[in-house]
């Protein structure tokens, strides 16, 4: 139980594109998503944190407008990043967790090339 | 504010024998605390966490963590190593009366070497 998939897993795209990230609960619904930032052999650095129906809360430093999530449903949370740049190439991973449990649940991650 | 340390960048330990990566941190409340493991591009994979009650904790693949409110440690340890164990673990905290936020460490890379 507890799965959380994203897609796609690995993208390449062209400075100044678009590139959608989708992050689903396949099991759960899950109320609260979390989008993390994962630069090589470093931590986890979270981004936002996503309610289902509710804008997202970004933490200091990370640009709305840049990355623009949407947790339109109970299943589904979506993270846009808007006019790529090589900069942000990373590895972005989500995770989720149902109402009033205490544990997220983390999905495979999303490798992000930006040329 | 809450924080995690894992001392530790790397941890090198002989199949068979017993590891521990170490963890401490600080809230200001009490503390709900995790581990997880990465493997190489892979997201993270839930091992345990302690919320309340013993303090020793038993996960997945054998590991166990112990909660000491004293030391402010939460310890991850497996009795006898395998090579599959090889790979990133990251503890991680979050305070109880806070927000959804669980803060990590920044890893220790556990090397099991056969």
């Amino acid at each position: 139980g507890a799965v959380v998939s994203q897609h796609p897993s690995w993208v390449i795209c062209k400075s100044g594109t678009s590139v959608k990230i989708e992050c689903r609960s396949l099991d759960f619904q899950a109320t609260t998503m979390f989008w993390y930032r994962q630069f090589p052999k470093q931590s986890l650095m979270l981004m936002a944190t996503s309610n289902e129906g509710s804008k997202a809360t970004y933490e200091q430093g990370v640009e709305k407008d840049k990355f623009l999530i949407n947790h339109a449903s109970l299943t589904l949370s979506t993270l846009t990043v808007t006019s790529a740049h090589p900069e942000d190439s990373s590895f972005y991973i989500c995770s989720a967790r149902w109402d009033y449990s205490d544990t997220q649940y983390f999905g495979p991650g999303t490798r992000l090339t930006v040329l | 504010a809450q924080s995690v340390a894992q001392p530790e960048d790397q941890v090198n330990v002989a199949e068979g024998n017993p590891l521990t990566v170490k963890c401490t941190y600080s809230v200001s409340g009490n503390p709900y605390l995790f581990w997880y493991v990465q493997y190489p591009n892979r997201g993270l994979q839930f091992l345990l966490k302690y919320i309340t009650g013993d303090n020793l904790v038993k996960g997945s693949y054998g590991f166990e963590a112990e909660f000491n409110k004293s030391q402010t440690s939460f310890h991850l340890k497996k009795p006898s190593a395998l090579v599959s164990d090889s790979a990133l673990y990251f503890c991680a905290v979050r305070d109880h009366g806070g927000d959804d936020k669980i803060i990590f460490g920044k890893g220790t890379r556990l090397h099991i070497l056969p």
